[in-house]
């Protein structure tokens, strides 16, 4: 199985600061076919269900506020919030779909 | 627009059978993988098994294999998981989830159910 392991558990960022989440893969999760990195984040908000924020690594979900980006590939993955906003507070989890069983990351909590 | 609707809360007793559902609508159904992810009180996501409606292929997480079962009926677009005989530790938040498909495999989940609470106690 591949295993997700993010960083940090949890992080307190000012309003207007930057937030850093990291998420590395305990094996490659780029298809060298296509070059795609088979990686999705999802952000959790209490009482709701996970709503989609990237795929691919880094295309942004429709909707998606441009100050969220994903970046990374191969092992390494960073999903960036550049201004954090008080809508933002939530458990953000990474996810690799490159093979089954499809594993997610532990979840990262973001505060004010 | 997409949607899918889940079953609502049970509160079942140990070694009870159950069978949860998820509608899909606003899509053509057998077009899209249908996932179930469990998420333990204050934990987090655990991927339970998918199914692609169009031909049942269905693939199960080692963890859940054979403690559940996964299905679909495309007459009504839903998709089910179900349990024999209920655990304490089966108790939890349930979502089901579509994701795209390609290459004969699932992708990112891009819309998900609002949940089912499993409750299960003596």
């Amino acid at each position: 199985d591949i295993v997700m392991t993010q960083s940090p558990d949890s992080l307190a960022v000012s309003l207007g600061e930057r937030a850093t989440i990291n998420c590395k893969s305990s094996q490659s999760i780029i298809y060298t076919l296509n070059k795609k990195n088979y990686l999705a984040w999802y952000q959790q908000k209490p009482g709701q269900p996970p709503k989609l924020l990237f795929y691919w690594a880094s295309t942004r979900e429709s909707g998606v506020p441009d100050r969220f980006s994903g970046s990374g590939s191969g092992t390494d993955f960073t999903l960036t919030i550049s201004s954090l906003q008080a809508e933002d507070v939530a458990i953000y989890y990474c996810q690799q779909y490159y093979n089954s069983p499809l594993t997610f990351g532990g979840g990262t909590k973001v505060e004010i | 627009e997409v949607q899918l609707v889940q079953s609502p809360t049970e509160v079942k007793k140990p070694g009870q059978f159950l069978r949860i559902s998820c509608k899909g609508s606003g899509y053509t159904f057998t077009d899209y993988w249908i996932a179930w992810v469990r998420q333990m009180p204050g934990k987090g996501l655990e991927w339970v098994g998918i199914i692609y409606p169009d031909d049942s292929d269905t693939r199960y997480s080692p963890s859940f294999e054979g403690q559940v079962t996964i299905s679909a009926d495309n007459s009504i677009t839903t998709a089910y998981l179900q349990w024999n005989s209920l655990k304490a530790s089966d108790s939890a938040i349930y979502y089901c989830a579509r994701a795209p498909t390609a290459l004969l495999n699932p992708n990112h989940f891009d819309f998900w159910g609002q949940g089912t609470l499993i409750s299960v106690s003596s």
